[in-house]
Order: structure tokens, then C-alpha cells, then sequence
């Protein structure tokens, strides 16, 4: 089945430690996501990436770090530098930029 | 820039009663809008999207929603609720030129009491 994975589903760390978040796709898009979901807060966008090598920051881009080398996979490193990395994390990626996006299941992280 | 206004952050309906879940978008081109259902602890699903066409639009599980242009509104109904329902349902935006990623409300967690 095509889709999009994310792993692992929950993740616990100690504060100062960076930290990966995978993100595969086998959908063949050229764009994807990363938007990090907190409670009454909606969507907030992270990272994109349009095509491999090349990506932009989003709205909340500090603290966190993301590499494209690869069409079907778009990591994402929440750092020490985020003040505040507890958050649920939600990868996409759309056929296109702005067209309807699918989501992968979702990283809980948390720091302790 | 775009934005996303989704009015109530909690909506509590009765079984079989009206779904109406409203969204109102600020984009200065013409926008892609889209609903997305969101069950606890998992991702996004896609319900609907308007894109070009038809101003009403069926999606999964029988919701429906109405892009009006003049009210910039894209709302999000069901005319008999069910308990399968109960979940978060986001409102994005997008510009039809593929230049920005969606842009998300902050979202309407949708009750529905038997």
C-alpha cells in the first residue's frame, strides 16, 4: 500500500539531546511536510521541501533541522536549541505544493 | 498571506442532529480548500476539497461543504450526526498557483452526545 511512515510512534528523550524523527513516503511526491501539532493550536509548519536537495522554513523553523537527499524521505532533528520539543509531529507530502496533502500517522515526543 | 479562521474550538451536537463546522479563509488569490478529520493520537484524513468546479462539495462519510466566494467561507456540514463522528476536523488553505504549502486552522473538536 502506498502511504506515508513515520517513526517511532512515541519517542521519549532527556532535555539537551537532539533527536530524529524519520519520514518515508512511497507515493512518489515531490513535496513534503513537517508540522508540529500542539493542543488548541492547530497546525504549525515546521520544514518543507519541494524537490530533493532544496527545502525552506516554515513558521516555527527554530530549533529544528531537516536534510532532503532522497525524493522519499524527509527527516526531521528537533535539537537542543527548541525550547520546547514535547509535541505531537505530523509529516505529509502532496503530489505538488499546495495540493491536497497525505499524512503520515504521527510522532509523539516527548522530553523529559 | 493566508489564514484560516475556524469559529468554535468545540462543537457538541446530539446523535442525528446537524453537523455545521465553520470555516472562514483570507487568501488574495484563488484558494484550494480542504477539510481533514482527525481521530485522537493519529494523522490527518483527507474528507473533501474544493479545488475548481462545482461550489458544493460531497466528501467521505456523508459531509459536505460550500465554497462561497463572497462570504470567503468554506463550511463544513452533515445533516445527521453519528458517533463515529466525534473527532478534531481542521480547515486548510492553499493557493491554486502551488506556491505555499496548506495553511491550517486551529481546529474544531466536534462531540457528539448519544
Amino acid at each position: 500500500d502506498g502511504g506515508i511512515t513515520q517513526s517511532p510512534k512515541y519517542l521519549f528523550r532527556k532535555e539537551g539531546q537532539n533527536v530524529t524523527l524519520s519520514c518515508e513516503q512511497n507515493l512518489n511526491h515531490d513535496a513534503m511536510y513537517w508540522y508540529r501539532q500542539d493542543p488548541g493550536q492547530g497546525l504549525r509548519l515546521i520544514y518543507y521541501s519541494q524537490i530533493v536537495n532544496d527545502f525552506q522554513k516554515g513558521d516555527i523553523a527554530e530549533g529544528y533541522s531537516v536534510s532532503r537527499e532522497k525524493k522519499e524521505s524527509f527527516p526531521l532533528t528537533v535539537t537542543s536549541a527548541q525550547k520546547n520539543p514535547t509535541a505531537f509531529y505530523l509529516c505529509a507530502s502532496s503530489r505538488i505544493q499546495g495540493t491536497e496533502a497525505f499524512f503520515g500517522q504521527g510522532t509523539r515526543l516527548t522530553v523529559v | 498571506a493566508q489564514s484560516v479562521t475556524q469559529l468554535g474550538s468545540h462543537v457538541s451536537v446530539s446523535e442525528g442532529a446537524l453537523v455545521l463546522l465553520r470555516c472562514n479563509y483570507s487568501s488574495s488569490v484563488p484558494p484550494y480548500l480542504f477539510w481533514y478529520v482527525q481521530y485522537p493520537n493519529q494523522g490527518l484524513q483527507l474528507l473533501l476539497k474544493y479545488t475548481t468546479g462545482a461550489t458544493l462539495v460531497k466528501g467521505i462519510n456523508g459531509f459536505e461543504a460550500e465554497f462561497k466566494k463572497s462570504e470567503t467561507s468554506f463550511h463544513l456540514t452533515k445533516p445527521s450526526a453519528h458517533r463515529s463522528d466525534a473527532a478534531e476536523y481542521f480547515c486548510a488553505v492553499s493557493e491554486m498557483s502551488g506556491n505555499t504549502p496548506l495553511v491550517f486552522g486551529k481546529g474544531t473538536r466536534l462531540s457528539v452526545i448519544a
